[in-house]
C-alpha cells in the first residue's frame, strides 16, 4: 500500500514550456486535490476532483488544468509554465465521508520555473 | 468560506518546554478541525483532528487539541517538547457537508536543546 504518490519529486522548466505532473493513490479514495504551498502563504487548493469524471476550481486555479483520469489517477498541467509557478505541488485524497476525514498527501514536487 | 488564522509563522521553545501553537477559525457553524505536521522535503502527516465528539483530542508524539467554541479556537499543546517536534505545523478546518478544506499559513517550531 504505497498511499499517495506523485512524479516527479522535482522538476525546472523554463518559462513558456509545459509539464504534467502525476498523481495516483491506491487506497480506493474518490477525493482527490492538488495544493500548491509557499512560503508564508500556506497550502491553497488549486483544483479538486470529488469523484471520478469531476473536477472543480479551487482558490487559484489560474495557469493550470486538470485531469482524473480515472479513480486512481488524477494529473496537474501547466500549459505555460511562469516564474510564478515556481512551488511545491501536493496532491492529497481523502477516503469517502467528505470532510470527516483526514487528507493524505503526497511527498510533493518541487517545481522551480526560470 | 472558511479561514483559519494560525498566530505566529515561528515559534521557538526550549527541550521540555511547552508547545502552544495557536489555530483560530472563521465559522458560525463547528466545522472539522485538523492539526497536521510536515517535516522537511515531506508531505503533511495528520497529527490530530476533532469531529464533535470529545472536546479534548489527542494526537501522535503527544500532542493534543481543545476545541473551543466560544473562542473558535483549536490550540495545539504539548507538554514537553522534543528536539524531533522540529516541523512545521499547520491547521486546517473543513465543512460538515463540503469536499474543500482550508488551510492555515503555517507555523514552524524551533526546538532549542
Amino acid at each position: 500500500n504505497a498511499g499517495v504518490t506523485q512524479t516527479p519529486k522535482f522538476q525546472v522548466l523554463k518559462t513558456g514550456q509545459s509539464m504534467t505532473l502525476q498523481c495516483a493513490q491506491d487506497m480506493n479514495h474518490n477525493s482527490m486535490y492538488w495544493y500548491r504551498q509557499d512560503p508564508g502563504m500556506g497550502l491553497r487548493l488549486i483544483y479538486y476532483s470529488a469523484s471520478e469524471g469531476t473536477t472543480d476550481k479551487g482558490e487559484v486555479p489560474n495557469g493550470y488544468n486538470v485531469s482524473r483520469l480515472n479513480k486512481r489517477e488524477f494529473s496537474l498541467r501547466l500549459e505555460s509554465a511562469a516564474p510564478s509557478q515556481t512551488s511545491v505541488y501536493f496532491c492529497a485524497s481523502i477516503a469517502p465521508g467528505g470532510g470527516y476525514n483526514e487528507q493524505f498527501f503526497g511527498p510533493g514536487t518541487r517545481l522551480t520555473v526560470l | 468560506a472558511q479561514s483559519v488564522t494560525q498566530l505566529g509563522s515561528h515559534v521557538s521553545v526550549s527541550e521540555g518546554a511547552l508547545v502552544l501553537l495557536r489555530c483560530n477559525y472563521s465559522s458560525s457553524v463547528p466545522p472539522y478541525l485538523f492539526w497536521y505536521v510536515q517535516y522537511p522535503n515531506q508531505g503533511l502527516q495528520l497529527l490530530l483532528k476533532y469531529t464533535s465528539a470529545a472536546t479534548l483530542v489527542k494526537g501522535i508524539n503527544g500532542f493534543e487539541a481543545e476545541f473551543k467554541k466560544s473562542e473558535t479556537s483549536f490550540h495545539l499543546t504539548k507538554p514537553s517538547a522534543h528536539m524531533s517536534d522540529a516541523a512545521e505545523y499547520f491547521c486546517a478546518v473543513s465543512e460538515w457537508t463540503g469536499n474543500q478544506f482550508y488551510f492555515g499559513t503555517g507555523t514552524s517550531l524551533t526546538v532549542i536543546p
